[in-house]
C-alpha cells in the first residue's frame, strides 16, 4: 500500500538550531515524486521542497534540505537556522502515478515549535 | 502572478444538503487538486483534473464530485452532506509536468450540523 508516514507529532528547537523532520514512505512504484509543504496556523499550505525519486543529489532550497534515502525509503525535511516564523505543521507528501493521472499523498503531518 | 483563490472561506450546512465549492487557479496552472483535511489531520486527496477531465481520484464516494472549466477554476460538489464531510477543503493548482509542488489556497471550512 502506497503511505506517508510521520512518526513525530510534536517537535521542539531553539531558535537558531538545525531540526530534522522524519518521513518514511512506502511504494513499489519506480517513479514517485516527495514533497514537504508548511501549513501555519492560517491554514494554507506552502510548498518547500520537491525530490525526484531518479534525483541522485538531496535537493536544497535555502534554509531546507531533503535527506534522501532510497533504500530505507526515507525523506528526511532538515531546517538549518531555525527562525521563529517557522513554528507551524509540516506535511511530507509522495506523489504517485494512478491510471491515467496521478494523486498525492500526505503524512498526518509533525507540529514545530521554535523556542526563542 | 495571483495565487489560487477559494471561495466562501467559511460554510455551515445541515446534514442532506448539498453543497459547491469554488476555487480559481493560479495563472498559467492547467491542473487542479481537491483535498479534505480534517482537524488535527493530514489533507486526504479527493481527485485531480486536468484539461477539464478527472485523471485521478482517491477514497471518495461518486457523492463528491467536480468540473474544471476551460479558464482552469473549479468547483468541488458534495451531495447528500454527512456530518464527518466537516472539514477544511483545499484547492491546490499546478502545471502539469513540472516538479514543483501545488500552489494551495486558503481553503474553505465546511461544517455540517
Amino acid at each position: 500500500a502506497q503511505k506517508i508516514t510521520q512518526t513525530q507529532p510534536g517537535m521542539f528547537v531553539q531558535e537558531k538550531e538545525a531540526v530534522t523532520l522524519d518521513c518514511t514512505y512506502d511504494t513499489s512504484d519506480p517513479s514517485y515524486g516527495l514533497f514537504w509543504y508548511k501549513q501555519p496556523s492560517s491554514g494554507e499550505m506552502i510548498f518547500l521542497i520537491y525530490q525526484g525519486s531518479y534525483d541522485q543529489q538531496n535537493a536544497t532550497e535555502g534554509r531546507y534540505s531533503l535527506n534522501f534515502q532510497k533504500a530505507r525509503k526515507s525523506a528526511n525535511l532538515v531546517i538549518s537556522a531555525s527562525q521563529l516564523g517557522d513554528s507551524a505543521m509540516y506535511f511530507c507528501a509522495m506523489r504517485v502515478i494512478l491510471t491515467g493521472g496521478f494523486k498525492t499523498i500526505f503524512g498526518a503531518g509533525t507540529r514545530l515549535f521554535v523556542k526563542a | 502572478e495571483t495565487g489560487v483563490t477559494q471561495s466562501p472561506t467559511h460554510l455551515i450546512k445541515t446534514r442532506g444538503q448539498q453543497v459547491t465549492l469554488r476555487c480559481s487557479s493560479q495563472s498559467g496552472h492547467n491542473t487542479v487538486s481537491w483535498y479534505q483535511q480534517a482537524l488535527g489531520q493530514g489533507p486526504q486527496f479527493i481527485f485531480q483534473y486536468y484539461r477539464e477531465e478527472e485523471n485521478g481520484r482517491g477514497n471518495f464516494p461518486p457523492r463528491f464530485s467536480g468540473l474544471q472549466f476551460p479558464n482552469y477554476s473549479s468547483e468541488l460538489n458534495v451531495n447528500a452532506l454527512e456530518l464527518d464531510d466537516s472539514a477544511l477543503y483545499l484547492c491546490a493548482s499546478s502545471l502539469a509536468g513540472k516538479n514543483y509542488g501545488y500552489t494551495f489556497g486558503s481553503g474553505t471550512r465546511l461544517t455540517v450540523v
